[in-house]
């Protein structure tokens, strides 16, 4: 069964640090681009950071641009994201997803696994 | 940046209704646009990718149209589990994503 179990939130003062989990399971984990993707509380769904199957690419949504770090260690099948200089308009529900899906011979690039999500709360 | 502008914000239905959302972009993305359905407390599901190929399980209920800008999720006839957020997302531009401000489909 393909699977994704984010980790690492929690309760974080403004201007600190977390790094966030994502463990990979049921699929070829490098040969697939990753996401993440954060939810503020009632509101809806923001790209954060994306990064390619083999970790040489990373892109980062502006809003996270200089504080964010996307990473992978394809040989435990777990993504990362670091984040740093966080402050309370970063307090959101933060889910991993696989990019990327074969169909035949043909990927297309979409988010079909996602995982449950992780909750980051900033606040003093 | 590539603007989605989803409407209406909020549809009340009747279960066996017809459910019609709309998707509209600010320059054209082709047909690189998917629909997520997300219910709460949950992450979301794909349902529909390349604008109009539905996802693997995903019932035939659920149809998606559109090209260029403008894009349509129908869902032909409402299940009480269909109830649920959605949300457009186009990759036209990659690297860089976008969502839609989201559909909430309630009973009514």
């Amino acid at each position: 069964e393909v699977e994704l179990v984010a980790s690492g939130g929690g309760l974080v003062q403004p201007g600190g640090s977390l790094r966030l989990s994502c463990a990979a399971s049921g699929f070829s984990f490098s040969s697939y681009a990753m996401m993440w993707v954060r939810q503020a509380p009632g509101k809806g769904l923001e790209w954060v950071s994306g990064i390619s199957g083999v970790g040489d690419g990373t892109y980062y949504a502006d809003s996270v641009k200089g504080r964010f770090t996307v990473s992978r260690d394809n040989s435990q099948n777990t993504l990362y994201l670091q984040l740093n200089s966080l402050s309370a308009e970063d307090t959101a529900v933060y889910y991993c997803a696989k990019f990327g899906m074969l169909r035949g011979v043909h990927y297309y690039y979409y988010m079909d696994v996602w995982g449950e999500g992780t909750m980051v709360s900033v606040s003093s | 940046e590539i603007v989605l502008t989803q409407s209406p914000a909020t549809l009340s239905l009747s279960p066996g209704e017809r459910a019609t959302l709309s998707c509209r972009a600010s320059h054209s993305v082709g047909t690189y646009l998917a629909w997520y359905q997300q219910k709460p407390g949950q992450a979301p599901r794909l349902l529909i990718y390349d604008a109009s190929v539905r996802s693997t399980g995903i019932p035939a209920r659920f149809s998606g149209s559109g090209s260029g800008t403008d894009f349509t999720l129908t869902i032909s006839s409402l299940e009480p589990e269909d109830f649920a957020v959605y949300y457009c997302q186009q990759r036209n531009n990659w690297p860089g994503l976008t969502f839609g401000g989201g559909t909430k489909v309630e009973i009514k």
